[in-house]
C-alpha cells in the first residue's frame, strides 16, 4: 500500500523526443506526488509536483499528467535535450508523512 | 538564499566505527528528513525531525539515530557501523514537511571498510 512503482527502469530518447515515465500508486490517501532530478554525485532537485486537485500541471518543458482513478501519474518532457539525461524519481506523500520514492529512471536523450 | 548543506562530502570508516553527519537546513525551515541511497534499495526514509522532534521514522534498526537542534540543524548517527552501511546519505530540508517542497542536499557518501 506504501509503494510507488516507477517504470520503465532506463529510457534512452534522441534529442528533441519526448520522454515519459510512469508512477502508480496504491494508496489514495498520497496528496502530494513530487518529481525530482538527480545528476551524478548531486542530490535530488525538485523538478515539478502535483496534487490530485489537477489532471495537469506544466512547467516549461515538463508535464505531469495525473490520473486519479487509475491511481497513475506520468512525467512528460517535451523536446529532450543531453542536458536532460539524469535519473528521475517520482514520489507521493500524505499529509507530513514521509516522501515514498520510485525506483527511478535512468534517461539518456542522445543527439 | 543559502541552500540545503551537508558536511562531510565523504566518509571512509572502518566496520565497527560510529558517525556523526550533519546538515544545515535552508533558513526558515523546520523539517528535516533523512534518507539513505543505495543502487539496490533506491532511496530509503530514515526519520524526519519538525521543530527539535522525530515526527516520522523509517524501518531501520536502532542503530540509525538522529536530532535536531533549536536552529534546525540536524545531525544524523550511526553507531556498530556494517558494511551495508555503505551509502549516500541525504538529507532534505522543508517549511513543513513531505508534502511541502523537499530540498535535498548534496549528500555525504560513506564509505565502510
Amino acid at each position: 500500500q506504501q509503494q510507488v512503482k516507477q517504470s520503465p527502469q532506463s529510457l534512452i530518447v534522441q534529442k528533441g523526443g519526448i520522454s515519459i515515465i510512469n508512477c502508480a500508486y496504491e494508496n489514495t490517501a498520497f496528496d502530494y506526488f513530487p518529481w525530482y532530478q538527480q545528476f551524478p554525485g548531486k542530490g535530488p532537485a525538485l523538478l515539478i509536483a502535483i496534487r490530485p486537485d489537477v489532471s495537469e500541471k506544466k512547467e516549461g518543458r515538463f508535464t505531469i499528467s495525473f490520473n486519479k482513478s487509475a491511481k497513475q501519474f506520468s512525467l512528460h518532457i517535451m523536446d529532450s535535450q543531453p542536458g536532460d539525461s539524469a535519473t528521475y524519481f517520482c514520489a507521493a506523500s500524505k499529509d507530513t508523512d514521509k516522501l515514498i520514492f520510485g525506483t527511478g529512471t535512468r534517461l539518456q536523450v542522445f543527439p | 538564499k543559502a541552500g540545503v548543506t551537508q558536511t562531510p562530502r565523504y566518509l571512509i570508516k572502518t566496520r565497527g566505527q560510529q558517525v556523526t553527519l550533519s546538515c544545515s537546513p535552508i533558513s526558515g525551515h523546520r523539517s528535516v528528513s533523512w534518507y539513505q541511497q543505495t543502487p539496490g534499495q533506491g532511496l530509503q526514509f530514515l526519520f524526519e525531525y519538525f521543530s527539535e522532534t522525530q515526527r516520522n521514522k523509517g524501518n531501520f534498526p536502532g542503530r540509525f539515530s538522529g536530532r535536531q537542534f533549536s536552529n534546525s540543524r540536524s545531525e544524523m548517527n550511526v553507531s556498530t557501523l556494517e558494511l551495508g552501511d555503505s551509502a549516500l546519505y541525504l538529507c532534505a530540508s522543508s517549511l513543513y514537511g513531505a508534502n511541502t517542497e523537499a530540498f535535498f542536499g548534496q549528500g555525504t557518501r560513506l564509505t565502510v571498510v
